[in-house]
Order: C-alpha cells, then structure tokens, then sequence
C-alpha cells in the first residue's frame, strides 16, 4: 500500500458526459501528478499540481481540468468524453525537495467510455 | 525533450535464472533521475530501484540491481534468481532532477513471463 488512495477504481460512463477522479496523496505529501495509461499512448504525464498550485502541464487536453484542495486532495475532471478517454488513470505524490525524486502511486481509476 | 526508450516489448526467463531488461534515454541535462518500475497484472505501480545520475555507483536492492551507463544513456534493469511473483510489466521513467520538474516520462515497457 503507498498511502495514495484513488476513488473511484472502476468508472463507466458514455461519450459526452464529465466525470470527477479524485486521489488524497500520502500524509505530508505536497505535490500530486497525474497520469494516463491507455493501450495506444503508453503512460503520458498529465498534471502537477504542488500545494494547491499548478506547477507543470503534460499532454492533457483541454476538456480535462484538475485542481488541488487546500487539504491537498486533488481532482481530474473530465468533460466531452470520448470513446479514446478509455484509460487507466493514475495519481501520484511525492514529497517536494525530495531528494530521490520519487513518486508514490495510487491504485488508479479505471475509465471505460462506452 | 526527453524521451525513454524500451526495446524490448517481452521478455521471458526461467525461474531462478537471470534477465536483463534495457532501456536507453536521451537528455540534455546533466541532473537527473532513473527509474524501474514494476506494474503486476494488479495495475499497481511500484517502484523497484531508482539511480541519481550524478552517482557512479549502480544501484542495487536485493535481488534487482542496474548498469547505468551515463555516456551511453543507457540503463538496464537485471534480475536475479527470478522468480514467479516478477511476472509483470516493468517501466523505465526518467526524471528530472530540477524541483518543480520532476513529472517522470515514462518508456513503453517490457513484459516479462517468469516460467516455471
């Protein structure tokens, strides 16, 4: 168990709606990360996120959103779903200034567009 | 930009023998992180070593360790005495080492079959 938790873990939902993907990141993380693994673009960084500020942008679209809370949960939302959304999603934390860098992955959401 | 590259899509190793997976990566920076990463058919990811480019010395941890090979931007995973439970997908990821720009780029991946 990393101490990142992801709700949900399965989501099914049809083309054209918005979903909300929540992660809590490990006790006395800071920054969060976002990432989507599909079957055609690998793993892809989407978004980080480090106390409550955007810090980097990856290859997110411009339907997908994120924020990061105060209590330092974060949210991806996702609107105008597409059948190519389909993916794993993954979020992770890491503790700023860490020496090593290392990031702590939640169990990841499911997302099944049908 | 940085990318990583996995050659190998699959890779098989009978229990208790030895595998090497590789992976080369291509950067301008001279501050940086490299990672495996382990992702079982759970979908969890797990990190198995990583290794601070500024050190010499390959990283070991118990029964995985790397070749990194800084000039050569390359930097392999072994695997000794395998066994069933390393059945999985491994990833190399590449960070860097700059705070505020270490999202971690990741390679395609190598799916190992650990036979019995």
């Amino acid at each position: 168990d990393s101490g990142v938790t992801q709700t949900p873990k399965h989501l099914i939902t049809a083309t054209g709606q918005r979903v909300t993907l929540r992660c809590s990141p490990r006790s006395g993380d800071l920054s969060v990360y976002w990432y989507q693994q599909s079957l055609d673009q690998g793993l892809q960084f989407l978004i980080h996120y480090y106390n409550g500020e955007e810090r980097a942008k990856g290859n997110i679209l411009e339907r997908f959103s994120a924020q990061q809370f105060p209590d330092l949960h974060s949210e991806l939302n996702l609107s105008s779903l597409e059948l190519g959304d389909s993916a794993l999603y993954f979020c992770a934390s890491s503790i700023r200034g860490g020496r090593y860098n290392e990031q702590f992955f939640g169990p990841g959401t499911r997302l099944t567009v049908l | 930009a940085q990318t990583v590259t996995q050659s190998q899509p699959e890779m098989s190793v009978q229990e208790a023998e030895t595998v090497t997976l590789s992976c080369t990566y291509d950067t301008s920076e001279s501050d940086y992180y490299l990672f495996w990463y382990k992702q079982p058919p759970s979908r969890q990811m797990i990190l198995v070593i990583r290794q601070e480019a500024y050190k010499q010395q390959n990283a070991t941890e118990n029964r995985f360790s790397v070749n990194f090979q800084k000039a050569a931007k390359s930097f392999s995973l072994k695997i000794s005495d395998s066994q069933l439970g390393d059945a999985a997908m491994y990833f190399c990821a590449y960070s860097n080492g700059q705070t505020g720009a270490n999202n971690l780029f990741f390679g395609t991946g190598t799916r190992l079959t650990v036979i019995p």
